[in-house]
């Protein structure tokens, strides 16, 4: 079955200090890989991708993800962590070839204390 | 970036009733739109892939009597939750994917939510 693991339901960081927000993936073919963000009570945002290419994506406010194929693996990643970054973090995953529907992981609240 | 918008943003009601939440593609044309619940905590469910045109294909354990979709022009499908019940009461998101031409690489943009709370 396809599927997709945040395996960290929370992670919390200082500001300032670099953070990683782990994603696994499990999905027969060639995956699309997605992050989005949602703050509070609102909808969410698409941060980056990976389709194809350079396995370091950067995307919006400074965050990077690598793809990983050997560990199936798309960690989202930011070099120095900000107070606004702390909102709710999704990574999604579509079978290349497939309908247009995403495989969510349960998501990852991320806390940066100032 | 496209831009989704979602309408109402909050609504309380009461038991019984029924309400209505719409979603509009603003700056682009969308043939799809997915509906999603949200509980609290915890990820998004895909409800229903709306399509223009054509009756919505539901997911496994949605009931369609319930939760009636419309797409009836290519930049608005509404959500009506019939009947509702307090158990009804939940974070729905709409979404759409972005003109890229290539809907399997293209993200996701999202509306901002509905917050519905049944009395």
């Amino acid at each position: 079955a396809q599927s997709v693991a945040q395996p960290e339901d929370q992670v919390n960081v200082a500001e300032g200090n670099p953070l990683t927000v782990k994603c696994t993936y499990s999905v027969s073919g060639n995956p699309y890989l997605f992050w989005y963000v949602q703050y509070p009570n609102r909808g969410l945002q698409f941060l980056l991708k990976y389709i194809t290419g350079d396995n370091l994506v950067k995307g919006s406010y400074g965050f990077e993800a690598e793809f990983n194929k050997s560990q199936t693996s798309f960690h989202l990643k930011k070099p120095s962590a900000l107070v606004s970054d702390s909102a709710l973090y999704f990574c999604a995953v579509r079978r290349a070839g497939n309908n247009r529907k995403l495989i969510w992981g349960l998501g990852t609240s991320l806390a940066v204390n100032p | 970036g496209a831009v989704v918008s979602q309408h109402p943003s909050r609504v309380i009601c009461k038991s019984g009733t029924s309400v209505k939440i719409e979603c509009r593609s603003l700056d682009f044309q969308a043939t799809t739109m997915f509906w999603y619940r949200q509980f609290p905590k915890q990820s998004l469910m895909l409800m229903a892939t709306s399509n223009e045109g054509s009756k919505a294909t539901y997911e496994q354990g949605v009931e369609k009597d319930k939760f009636l979709i419309n797409h009836a022009s290519l930049t608005l499908s509404t959500l009506t939750v019939t009947s509702a019940h307090p158990e009804d009461s939940s974070f729905y998101i709409c979404s759409a994917p972005g003109a890229s031409g290539d809907l399997g690489t293209g993200e996701l943009f999202f509306g901002e939510g509905s917050r519905l709370t049944v009395l």
